[in-house]
């Protein structure tokens, strides 16, 4: 039974640029969260897709959108970088049986932005 | 706001000594309390939660004991062994809400 698997583990990226950073969740799951956590601080909540639609935002600015498809995987999309976007991404998956959930993490994508 | 303030930042026990971590939230509405311990470069991972309607739940070394009038739930780690040493996050879930707001960590070493 796979975990929650992310993709790319590492990425370099420049100010202005663009990048796309996916995430498959646990299998049975049909919820997927994503986090940014900067360095020595606790993960930040982004959003939170289900049924293919964003359900909750975070207090992150447009820049930072995201995607659901129909086999549940998600992808995280971030425009136009700022130095400060440089932080390890975690994506977590969920499975709502009756409202009770927990969400598992996946080992994260390091962005580095310069 | 939405906010979980989490003590110590750093903690050093000797092994074998118990290891005990504060948060406190500030949504007395959250309904949801998990702990996830993260060893460096890996990913979070869930070690013990508890819920609005549990005051305590225990898990062999590990237990979580919740104050829902003071707003404030603790983690104890008894018997540490050096493979405790990790960096520990506690979470609240608002109600109503899907998101988790985490507490900044604690730096736990257990020295041999």
């Amino acid at each position: 039974d796979a975990g929650v698997t992310q993709s790319p583990t590492h990425l370099i990226k420049t100010r202005g640029q663009q990048v796309t950073l996916r995430c498959s969740p646990k299998s049975g799951h049909d919820t997927v969260s994503w986090y940014q956590q900067a360095l020595g601080q606790g993960p930040q909540f982004i959003f939170q897709y289900y049924e293919e639609e964003e359900r909750q935002r975070g207090n992150f600015p447009d820049r930072f959108s995201g995607h659901q498809f129909p086999n549940y995987s998600s992808e995280l999309n971030v425009n136009a970088l700022l130095l400060g976007d440089s932080a390890l991404y975690l994506c977590a998956s969920s499975f709502y049986p009756g409202g009770q959930e927990t969400q598992y993490f996946g080992p994260g994508t390091r962005l580095l932005v310069l | 706001g939405e906010n979980v303030e989490q003590h110590p930042s750093t903690l050093s026990v000797q092994e074998g000594d118990s290891a005990v971590i504060k948060c406190t939230y500030s949504d007395s509405a959250s309904n949801y309390f998990p702990w996830y311990k993260q060893e460096l470069g890996k990913r979070p991972q869930l070690i013990i939660d508890i819920r609005s309607n549990v005051g305590e739940k225990k898990d062999q070394r590990i237990a979580v004991t919740l104050n829902k009038t003071a707003k404030h739930f603790s983690l104890h780690i008894t018997e540490t062994q050096p493979e405790d040493s990790a960096v520990y996050f506690c979470a609240a879930r608002p109600s109503g809400t899907y998101k988790y707001i985490f507490g900044t960590g604690t730096r736990l070493k257990v020295l041999a």
